[in-house]
């Protein structure tokens, strides 16, 4: 099983939107609504962002939504802010197991 | 609020046994409505899954470290635990220990609390 494909990083300007892709395969992604995205800011524990593909957890600001199209999900963050900059992981059920994508830096101008 | 804390060894010799504790407050590590997973991070590198344990004993690994890992649980003291086998140093890393909710027989379908991590270096 190979690691969920994401961009290494993207970038924005306060106020754009701005959307990180998370490819996986139809055994993976394509298969499951089960995906999952989490935020991690340097030396800190990851934060659930986004889970079952577009759903937010209770707290986290809806400028955060998610969605899926075949074999490829997306977290897309708008409104972008200065606290926004932090490293983004995908995740999804493979069957019998759990994926990590391989994370997206992003950087707010 | 829940709270999850990991503890062990920071330091392992290569080819020993890493073990790790985490420790479930303010909740029921029992809940049918969880999983309870180890999530590691390499110094510089992303998430890797490590593998995940319902309150009944029930295991998923990843395949890529089945052979060398064991996930259990004490129900009576909270806690889950970890053993992971013939460490190297490329077995480095944070170990994050975390809350994931079930979605069905083996599935997760978000991990909401994690601890803070707990860093351990495998070096002679």
């Amino acid at each position: 099983q190979s690691a969920l494909t994401q961009p290494a990083s993207v970038s924005g300007s306060p106020g754009q939107s701005i959307t990180i892709s998370c490819t996986g395969t139809s055994s993976d992604v394509g298969s499951y609504n089960l995906v999952s995205w989490y935020q991690q800011h340097p030396g800190k524990a990851p934060k659930l962002m986004i889970y079952e593909g577009s759903k937010r957890p209770s707290g986290v600001s809806n400028r955060f939504s998610g969605s899926k199209s075949g074999n490829t999900a997306s977290l897309t963050i708008s409104g972008l802010q200065a606290e926004d900059e932090a490293d983004y992981y995908c995740c999804s059920y493979a069957g019998s197991s759990t994926l990590f994508g391989g994370g997206t830096k992003l950087t707010v101008l | 609020q829940l709270q999850l804390q990991e503890s062990g060894p920071g330091l392992v010799k290569p080819s020993e046994t890493l073990s790790l504790t985490c420790t479930v407050s303010g909740g029921s590590i029992s809940s049918s409505s969880y999983y309870w997973g180890w999530i590691r991070q390499p110094p510089g590198k992303g998430l890797e899954w490590i593998g995940s344990i319902y309150y009944s004993g029930s295991t998923y690994y990843n395949p890529s470290l089945k052979s060398r890992v064991t996930i259990s649980v004490d129900t009576s003291k909270n806690q889950f635990s970890l053993k992971l086998s013939s460490v190297t140093a490329a077995d480095t890393a944070v170990y994050y220990c975390a809350r994931a909710a079930a979605a069905g027989t083996g599935q997760i379908s978000g991990m909401d609390v994690w601890g803070q991590g707990t860093t351990v270096t495998v070096s002679s």
